[in-house]
């Protein structure tokens, strides 16, 4: 059950695009297609803005989106908004049952 | 609208007990798995247990095997977390979600261990 890989912080400007990778395993993030992210702003609770790797809650906007390749999972976000700065956080199924998060990333909207 | 309320949290002692409660609304409570996660201060988000929707399965991170029960009772939409034997590594905000990808969260309850 060992941690997920996060950078521990990305930055962008208003307008510009930015991807937070999260690596895993063959174990984990490799092997199976359920991969979330949540989203939280200080002080507050998490909020889910991707499953399954790719798909988004209803009410989340288009500017989130997910994708996946071999053992790393990714979260772009486009279009960048004052609003999206906060912590991500990615998480995955690790098999026989339990789940396992990322560390965590710090995204600052300059 | 889905609403999660967490209770019960608050100061124990090490080695001591506590039961946290999450009060579900707003969706078929019966339906759904259900997880709780923990927040350490100023640390990231880790999974703790989850529970199947009839109670068959449930499932927890090694630190708290042994020590701490996921339970629920669908008649009353609720989730529980007994925690026994905590440890001041235990200290987090709690929070119970929806599912075993976390689609809706509680707003949390603080859990102090310390003498």
């Amino acid at each position: 059950q060992s941690a997920l890989t996060q950078p521990a912080s990305v930055s962008g400007s208003p307008g510009q695009s930015i991807t937070i990778s999260c690596t895993g395993t063959s174990s984990d993030v490799g092997s199976y297609n359920l991969v979330s992210w949540q989203q939280q702003h200080p002080g507050k609770a998490p909020k889910n803005m991707i499953y399954d790797v790719i798909k988004r809650p209803s009410g989340v906007s288009n500017r989130f989106s997910g994708s996946k390749s071999g053992n790393t999972a990714s979260l772009t976000i486009s279009g960048l908004q004052a609003e999206d700065e906060a912590d991500y956080y990615c998480c995955s199924y690790a098999g026989s049952g339990t789940w396992v998060f990322g560390g965590g990333t710090k995204l600052t909207v300059l | 609208e889905v609403q999660l309320v967490d209770s019960g949290g608050g100061l124990v002692q090490p080695g001591g007990s506590l039961r946290l409660s999450c009060a579900a609304s707003g969706f078929t409570f019966s339906n759904f798995w259900m997880s709780w996660v923990r927040q350490a201060p100023g640390k990231g988000l880790e999974w703790v247990a989850n529970i199947r929707q009839d109670g068959s399965e449930k499932n927890y991170v090694d630190s708290v095997k042994g020590r701490f029960t996921i339970s629920r009772d669908n008649a009353k939409n609720s989730l529980f977390l007994q925690m026994n034997n905590l440890r001041a590594e235990d200290t987090a905000v709690y929070y119970c979600a929806r599912g075993q990808q976390l689609g809706d969260w509680g707003q949390g309850t603080l859990v102090t261990v310390s003498s």
